[in-house]
């Protein structure tokens, strides 16, 4: 299994530019979510999705987009992009939505804005 | 609402040295408690979780115990390695589908 996979690993926009994030996964889980990361703000939740067709907002979903058409794709839209941010993006799964489950993290797309 | 607080570092420590991260949280339920590790350039991997009041979470020698009079869940390991260098996060889940990070912890151990 390759688990949770993200392309590309780095990434510089211009301000104003659109791109999409790409995540996968190969474990047939069912949950799935974006976060960003910041110096000294830790992890903080973008979107999420429950299953296929199913997404809503985190913490901070101004400015970003997803969808969910398949259980094992989840791609995160920029829609034009702001240098606030530029940040470090990870997407993570897990196999069911009760609040036991782990999440398994893929390794990040480092974004820079400018 | 649900919060997870941890000490602030950067901590550094020399090899052998016993390491104690603190983590205290707030939460709305019976949340479940986790501990990630974060190596250079990498995504988080889970190193410990519990899932209940009491229980205690070990894997590679950390340990974590669930303290609900306390609201805590501490991270300890006895021994430390120059391989432990890494930044932790404590985490919770509770209701909903949400996960909630503290700010990490950087750990850099010195040979």
């Amino acid at each position: 299994n390759a688990g949770v996979t993200q392309t590309p690993k780095f990434q510089v926009l211009k301000t104003g530019q659109s791109m999409t994030l790409q995540c996968a996964q190969d474990m047939n889980h069912e949950y799935m979510s974006w976060y960003r990361q910041d110096p000294g703000m830790g992890l903080r939740l973008i979107h999420y999705s429950v299953g296929a067709g199913i997404t809503d907002q985190g913490e901070v979903p101004n400015g970003y987009n997803v969808s969910r058409s398949t259980t094992e794709d989840f791609p995160l839209r920029l829609l034009s992009a702001a240098p606030s941010q530029t940040s470090v993006y990870f997407c993570a799964s897990s196999p069911g939505t009760g609040w036991s489950y782990e999440q398994y993290f893929g390794p990040g797309t480092r974004l820079t804005v400018t | 609402g649900n919060s997870v607080t941890q000490m602030e570092g950067p901590v550094t420590l020399s090899e052998e040295a016993f390491l104690t991260i603190n983590c205290t949280y707030t939460a709305t339920g019976y949340p479940s408690l986790f501990w990630y590790v974060q190596y250079p350039g990498e995504g988080l991997q889970l190193l410990l979780k519990a899932t209940k009041a009491d229980d205690k979470g070990s894997n590679k020698g950390f340990e974590a115990t669930y303290r609900k009079e306390t609201t805590s869940f501490h991270l300890e390991k006895g021994s430390v390695q120059v391989s432990d260098s890494a930044v932790y996060f404590c985490a919770l889940s509770a209701t909903g589908n949400q996960f909630y990070f503290g700010t990490g912890t950087s750990l850099t151990v010195i040979p």
